[in-house]
This record gives structure tokens, C-alpha cells and sequence, in this order.
């Protein structure tokens, strides 16, 4: 059965510090692994991986993937209050039908308290 | 860029009522659109991926004949709950996409309450 797993499932940290939210996945016919941030309402997207050892990076948010390894990190540097939200990762999968396969994992809720 | 806009943002209705609700992407064409159910806490659960023109594809476990989904156009999905009862309560949200290795983005949400 196909899954994505992420961890730690919640963290707190203080204001400056790094963190890094791990996801691991077992899924058929990958495709694609992305990193989307949830505040209130819609999951707002982050990064979109598909090669291996490729860093994506934007401000202080940064992300790389191990298809051999079948995981991902999302790194923060020096967060900031803003940035306490869920952060879903989610893997796109090719189904038979050419139709997507996406499957979310738990999530990581991550409280930055100054 | 990349927009799209959910709507209504929160319904509530007695249970029998059907319910619309509209997924637009507004400033881009969507190839694909997808229907995720939110419960409170837990991650998004894909019911549903739709291309234009197309018959939806249903996850397992999901009813058709109770969620109704229509791609009519490039910008524009419906997903009907049918019947409605109040286990169908939960948070709907869509995504569109504009092409295959291009990311999903999300509309706001429909909270949907059925007494």
C-alpha cells in the first residue's frame, strides 16, 4: 500500500532556531514529491521535487530528495513566528490510466513561539 | 499567479440537501483539478482527480454517485454532494493544475456543515 510518512509529527522551537521536517515514502510509480505549508485554510505550495540531490531553495526554506532513499527534508533556517503552520509533503504517483495518484502525508505542525 | 478561487467558503444545510461547490482556477487553464476531504487535524484525503472532458476518477472508498464532479471547462470543476447527511460534514478543498510535473494549487476551502 502506498504511503508517506512525516516526522516528527509536531514541533516546537523558538524564534532563530533551524529546523528540519522529514518525509519518507512508499509509493509506485513516482512522479513527483512536493512540500506545501497549511496556515488557516489551503495548503500553499513550497517546492516541487523530482530529481535526486537537486537543493531547492527560497529564502530561508530549502528542500532535497533521495529517490534512492525514498525521502525528503524541508529545512528552515532562523524561523520566525510566521512560519508556525502544518507542512504537508505530498507524493504524485503515475497511475495506469495516466490519471494522478497523490498522496498526502500527516503533516508536521510546527510552533515557532518567540 | 496560480489562483483559484473555492466557492461558497462555508455552507450549512439540513441533511437531504444537495450542495454545489465550485472550483475556478482564475488566471490560468487547469488540465486537471482534484477534490481533497480535510478532517479536523488529520491530512488531506484525495477523493477524486478530474481532467477536462473527462469522467472523474475516484479514489477508493469514494462514492460517484454520492460526490458529483463535473470538469466542464479548462477553469471551472463541481463537486455535488448528494443527499447530504451529516457525516458528510467536513472541510472540501480543490486543487488545479495546469499540466503533468507542474505543482497543485489549492483553493481556500469549503467548510461544510449539514444539521
Amino acid at each position: 500500500e502506498d504511503k508517506v510518512v512525516q516526522s516528527p509529527l509536531s514541533l516546537v522551537v523558538h524564534e532563530g532556531d533551524t529546523v528540519t521536517l522529514n518525509c519518507s515514502y512508499e509509493v509506485t510509480n513516482f512522479r513527483s514529491l512536493l512540500w506545501y505549508k497549511q496556515e488557516k485554510k489551503a495548503p500553499t505550495f513550497l517546492f516541487m521535487l523530482t530529481s535526486s540531490g537537486i537543493e531547492k531553495k527560497s529564502g530561508r526554506l530549502s528542500s532535497i530528495l533521495d529517490k534512492k532513499e525514498l525521502f525528503s527534508i524541508l529545512n528552515i533556517t532562523a524561523t520566525q513566528t510566521g512560519d508556525s503552520a502544518v507542512y504537508l509533503c505530498a507524493v504524485e504517483a503515475v497511475q495506469k490510466t495516466s490519471y494522478d495518484k497523490v498522496i498526502f502525508g500527516p503533516g508536521t505542525s510546527l510552533s515557532v513561539i518567540p | 499567479g496560480a489562483v483559484v478561487s473555492q466557492h461558497p467558503s462555508w455552507v450549512i444545510c439540513k441533511s437531504g440537501t444537495s450542495v454545489k461547490i465550485e472550483c475556478r482556477s482564475l488566471d490560468f487553464q487547469a488540465t486537471t483539478m482534484f477534490w481533497y476531504r480535510q478532517f479536523p487535524k488529520q491530512s488531506l484525503m484525495l477523493m477524486a482527480t478530474s481532467n477536462e472532458g473527462s469522467k472523474a476518477t475516484y479514489e477508493q472508498g469514494v462514492e460517484k454517485d454520492k460526490f458529483l464532479i463535473n470538469h466542464a471547462s479548462l477553469t471551472l470543476s463541481t463537486l455535488t454532494v448528494t443527499s447530504a447527511h451529516p457525516e458528510d460534514s467536513s472541510f472540501y478543498i480543490c486543487s488545479a493544475r495546469v499540466a503533468l510535473y507542474r505543482p497543485q494549487h489549492f483553493g481556500d476551502g469549503t467548510r461544510l456543515s449539514i444539521l
